[in-house]
């Protein structure tokens, strides 16, 4: 069966440091990737997505940068935080092709200091 | 472009009593519906989807949703709830075949004894 791992859980992180989340898949190959962040008390964002290894669209302007290294790994990287940054973020992936589900990991605690 | 709503942001409930979480969805073309659920802290595990066949489908923990095509909308039921079934209940759609989530904005489901 298919699994999705994210990490780290929680990262409590100064303004102006870099950021590293890593998300990987297993069980099934070409997956579709996706990051989305969650502000509290609000739905979800949709940040980047990929279909396939060193193809990524982002979504909206913003001070993140994603990249797929490898066919089921998927990292989500900022050179200098900001405040703004903090939130829920979640990373999921879909089989290839159109018009599956998605399937979350269980998300990263991000607090800006 | 598509958009998903949810209504109502809260929905307090009685331990056993029935409850319907309501989702309306605007879009021109071909649909595929899905609702989450989301306990604190985590991520996002699927109900139940909406690909194509019956209107009618049935998920997990004894959730179920009927796709009205005229009202666009997707509500989800259950017809006895459990305190287990406190949590934030999101609606998606995914439209035309394409591989990107619209999320609605949530319902917090609060079963209460």
């Amino acid at each position: 069966s298919q699994t999705i791992h994210q990490w780290p859980a929680t990262l409590v992180q100064p303004v102006g440091s870099p950021l590293s989340l890593e998300c990987t898949v297993e069980g099934t190959s070409n997956p579709n990737l996706y990051w989305y962040r969650q502000a509290a008390g609000r739905g979800l964002q949709l940040l980047f997505y990929s279909v396939g290894i060193g193809q990524i669209s982002s979504e909206v302007p913003q001070n993140l940068s994603a990249s797929r290294p490898q066919d089921r790994q998927f990292i989500l990287s900022s050179k200098k935080l900001l405040l703004s940054d903090s939130g829920f973020y979640l990373c999921a992936w879909s089989a290839g092709g159109q018009g599956g589900p998605q399937h979350f990991g269980d998300g990263t605690r991000l607090s800006i200091l | 472009a598509q958009s998903v709503t949810q209504l109502d942001s809260q929905v307090p409930v009685f331990e056993e009593a029935p409850v319907e979480l309501r989702c309306n969805y605007s879009s021109s073309v071909s649909v595929y519906l899905f609702w989450y659920v989301q306990y604190p802290n985590q991520g996002l595990q699927l109900l139940l989807k909406y690909l194509s066949g019956s209107t009618l489908v049935k998920g997990i923990n004894g959730f179920e949703a009927e796709f009205n095509k005229s009202q666009t909308s997707f509500h989800l039921r259950k017809p006895s709830v459990h305190i287990s079934d406190t949590a934030e209940y999101f609606c998606a759609v995914i439209t035309g075949g394409g591989n990107k989530l619209t999320f609605g904005t949530g319902t917090q489901l609060k079963v209460e004894l």
